[in-house]
């Protein structure tokens, strides 16, 4: 199976950082990663898929990248409705494979 | 709008069954593949199955392989997940998705 290595587990940040979360794929997945949102108690929103193209309705500070193996979510200008947990997920390959998820708090 | 509505959750005793239903509305649902996810209490998101658009392929984590059933009646716009030989930690609120849509989860908890 694909492992996606996550980090950092938790991210403390102040309103209007940039902060970066990071996934390493265990294989090649090309641009195959989405990146979730989910906040406490609510289902989880499809931020970035396809590694860089941003979903419907997802304010423009969100951003993805690739570098090899690496997949970055990155928020520019972080806003208080920010503060959540963020997951990414390779859909390459089955099974599909959750990173262990980043939760991003203030600071 | 789409929406996905899951059901069937509830306490169940360890080793027995329990069926999940999601019922989808707000587009074509027999174009497209499903999933379902679960997540343990306090805990991240795992991918359960797959299933394709009109059946052909269907996959399923090592997790609950051979014991878990995905499948979909797409007149009825309707997933299902038969679960049987329930451990607890098949404790999870489970949610049906597609990529872009997530139903809001339906709980099951496996204790005796």
């Amino acid at each position: 199976d694909i492992q996606m290595t996550q980090s950092p587990s938790s991210l403390p940040a102040s309103l209007g950082d940039r902060v970066t979360i990071t996934c390493r794929a265990s294989q090649d997945i090309g641009n195959y990663l989405r990146w979730f949102q989910q906040k406490p108690g609510k289902s989880p929103r499809l931020m970035i898929y396809g590694a860089t193209n941003l979903a419907a309705g997802v304010p423009s500070r969100f951003s993805g990248s690739r570098s090899g193996s690496d997949y970055s979510l990155t928020i520019n200008s972080l806003e208080s409705e920010d503060m959540a947990i963020y997951y990414c997920l390779q859909h390459n390959e089955y099974p599909h494979t959750f990173g262990a998820g980043t939760k991003l708090e203030l600071k | 709008e789409v929406q996905l509505v899951e059901s069937g959750g509830g306490l169940v005793q360890p080793g027995r069954s329990l069926k999940l239903s999601c019922v989808a509305s707000g587009f074509t649902f027999s174009n497209y593949g499903m999933n379902w996810i679960r997540q343990a209490p306090g805990k991240g998101l795992e991918w359960v199955a797959y299933i394709s658009s009109g059946s052909s392929y269907i996959y399923y984590a090592e997790t609950v392989k051979g014991r878990f059933t995905i499948s979909r009646d797409n007149a009825k716009n309707t997933l299902y997940l038969q679960m049987t030989s329930l451990r607890s930690e098949d404790t999870a609120l489970y949610y049906c998705a597609r990529p872009s849509n997530w139903g809001q989860g339906v709980m099951v908890t496996v204790s005796s």
